[in-house]
């Protein structure tokens, strides 16, 4: 069964910093990893896919990596602003594309 | 821009009631799923759908829950009789045809058993 770890659980950082965010998975025969933003009380965006063939993905601040041998992908958000605050949520897609998400990365940027 | 959409947004039920949600999936997208989140956690499959057909409901509670997806386009979950444990949010998502299509999910509806 595919497992899905985000570390850290929660954290803050001050308005600029860049938010680095980790997800680990257990079983590297993936068809794609996505990373979500999810606000309280709110559904899920799609913020990036990225196929397994792929190594990152780029949309504006946003930055994610993919290693699969290592079974890891890592979120970068550039200078991080009090509106990036939410939880982030990875989700490896392998076969149907059945998705399995980590608990989420929950984030704080204080003004 | 196009979007899942769901209803009700939220719902408050009591326990041994019957409840249902709406999903509208993205027009064109064969592929369907309900996911249940409970409060900290990450969202969990409990139905796919292709087209109208079932792919996997290997984790959907039957004995109390069922899903429909009648023409391959909009579905139903219901639940019926509803017990506390299943306040959630219920989330819909959509994506199209093939392996490493993306998914897109509706705003969900949150779900209150009392």
């Amino acid at each position: 069964k595919q497992e899905v770890t985000q570390i850290p659980a929660a954290l803050s950082v001050p308005e600029g910093e860049n938010l680095v965010l980790n997800c680990s998975f257990t079983d590297s025969a993936i068809y794609n990893l996505q990373w979500f933003r999810q606000d309280p009380g709110k559904g899920l965006t799609s913020l990036l896919l990225i196929q397994s063939s792929q190594r990152e993905q780029t949309s504006g601040r946003l930055n994610a990596s993919l290693d699969k041998s290592s079974g890891r992908s890592t979120l970068y958000i550039a200078a991080s602003q009090p509106g990036d605050s939410a939880t982030y949520l990875c989700a490896v897609s392998r076969g149907n594309n059945r998705l399995a998400f980590g608990k989420g990365n929950q984030v704080v940027v204080i003004p | 821009e196009a979007e899942v959409a769901q209803s009700p947004r939220y719902k408050i039920t009591e326990k041994s009631q019957a409840v249902a949600f709406w999903c509208d999936p993205i027009s064109g997208h064969a592929t369907l799923y309900w996911y249940r989140q409970i409060l900290g956690q990450g969202p969990e499959l409990l139905v796919q759908f292709q087209d109208e057909s079932v792919v996997d409901d290997s984790q959907l509670p039957k004995d109390r829950f069922s899903a429909e997806r009648l023409k391959g386009v909009d579905s139903t979950l219901k639940i019926q009789p509803a017990e506390l444990g299943d306040s959630a949010m219920y989330l819909c998502a959509s994506s199209p045809d093939g392996e490493a299509g993306e998914a897109f999910f509706g705003q969900g509806t949150r779900l209150t058993v009392v």
